[in-house]
């Protein structure tokens, strides 16, 4: 089966801009989460969809994430207006179910906001 | 938050040493996984321990899990360069990572 894609896998963009990552997951897996790690931290949670819907979204540092998932397929995460603490590596996994099931990553996506 | 927490941040060994790494973890769980993370890449899946399994083996992978402690080690033996990666806990609860254990294997 194909793997998770993200794309873009690197963006470069000035504070003030806007952003848009998109994530494929594996086909047939409901649940799909986003991630982001600063480096040498940690692997900080943003949100987890359950098809099209938000299951949690507690991890969304402010209102300038937002995150979703159109027919419960393909995801985006947009940030708008990007400040500088939002550079980070921002990783998508997916999985066929909510427990007992394996995380699938994709490679992520650099982003530098400068 | 079920947050894993992994221990030691960075750990330094010989080829063909065992590492071993510890996760921790706040309260009662279903299953805990084990994943590594190569420089540049993607978290990729370990192996899963069910919280009434007390160990778990694949290839010179040894998990543990102590509930009653709520913790879990990883023991990699006979360790090679190649295993050199980050590596990271989460119960399926929530699926939230630590900063993970910096493993280099020096050859």
């Amino acid at each position: 089966e194909a793997g998770v894609t993200q794309f873009p896998s690197h963006s470069v963009i000035e504070k003030g801009q806007t952003v848009t990552l998109r994530c494929d997951p594996i086909s047939g897996h409901d649940n799909l989460y986003w991630y982001r790690r600063v480096m040498g931290k940690e692997i900080k949670f943003l949100l987890h969809f359950v098809k099209e819907s938000k299951q949690d979204e507690s991890g969304m540092p402010n209102n300038r994430f937002l995150a979703e998932r159109t027919g419960g397929t393909y995801s985006t995460l947009k940030v708008q207006p990007a400040e500088l603490e939002d550079s980070g590596v921002y990783f998508c996994a997916s999985s066929r179910q909510r427990h007992n099931s394996p995380l699938h990553f994709g490679n992520g996506t650099r982003l530098t906001v400068t | 938050s079920q947050q894993g927490e992994e221990d030691p941040q960075a750990l330094s060994i010989q080829e063909g040493e065992n590492a071993t790494m510890n996760c921790s973890y706040k309260t009662s769980i279903n299953n805990l996984q084990w994943y590594r993370q190569n420089s540049g890449r993607g978290l990729v899946h370990l192996i899963l321990i069910r919280s009434n399994e007390r160990e778990k083996h694949s290839g010179r992978l040894r998990v543990t899990l102590d509930t009653s402690k709520k913790s879990s080690s990883l023991l990699i033996t006979a360790s090679r360069a190649a295993d050199t990666a980050s590596y990271f806990c989460a119960t399926d609860d929530d699926m939230r990572f630590g900063a993970g254990t910096r493993l280099t294997v020096k050859p």
